[in-house]
């Protein structure tokens, strides 16, 4: 079973510009959520997706972070524009239900 | 709100070493506790998911515990060996918040 697909992994770009994150769940996962992983700090959800639909994005900042789940698949995060404090980690997961998560590789955003 | 704390922050020990992680959390009412493990630059790797109504699991070398009413859990590994070096998260999932919250990590080195 092939696990969770992310890209980029590693991504560079200056303080406002844009930069966008892709993420290919499991087969079958129906739950996808977005996480943000400061460096020395555990994950914090961003979004969470229950097939297309947004169930939570309360810790989503939403002036400057989208995302969107066409056809209730893959997902796309993105940040425009991009201050420096959003370098980070970023994780896509994703669970049959409410259960068990698998993580993907992460894509390590570096804003200078 | 749902507050999770691991302790010790870094760990090390000399391989063959048995050893033990500790997390705890503050709301008691979850519905599942994971242990993940992330290697430098990488993603997360579900462990043990313990549910509430478990008191612990078991997956070769490693056993999670799990106290729901006093807020703990520990990670047992045994005969540790230098390829189990790592950061470990603790995460629980329910409480007053329906997502996964994670604590910050223990770092542990087991020196050959």
């Amino acid at each position: 079973e092939a696990g969770v697909a992310q890209s980029p992994r590693y991504k560079i770009i200056e303080k406002r510009q844009s930069v966008a994150f892709w993420c290919n769940p499991i087969s079958g996962h129906a739950t996808l959520y977005w996480y943000q992983q400061i460096l020395g700090q555990g994950p914090k959800l961003l979004i969470q997706f229950q097939n297309n639909g947004v169930v939570d994005d309360s810790q989503l900042p939403k002036d400057r972070f989208s995302a969107e789940r066409l056809k209730g698949v893959d997902s796309t995060l993105k940040i425009q524009p991009a201050k420096l404090e959003d370098s980070a980690v970023y994780l896509c997961a994703s669970s049959l239900d409410w259960d068990e998560q698998y993580f993907g590789p992460g894509t390590r955003l570096t804003v200078t | 709100k749902q507050e999770v704390t691991q302790i010790p922050a870094a760990l090390s020990v000399p391989e063959g070493e048995n050893l033990v992680l500790n997390c705890s959390f503050t709301d008691s009412a979850i519905y599942n506790l994971q242990w993940f493990r992330q290697d430098p630059g990488k993603g997360l790797t579900s462990l043990l998911l313990i549910q509430s109504s478990q008191r612990e699991q078991t997956s070769g070398r490693l056993n999670a515990s799990l106290d729901k009413s006093s807020g703990r859990s520990t990670l047992y590994i045994a005969a540790s060996q230098p390829g189990d070096s790592a950061t470990y998260l603790c995460a629980v999932w329910g409480g007053a918040t329906n997502k996964l919250i994670f604590g910050t990590g223990t770092l542990l080195a087991v020196q050959p």
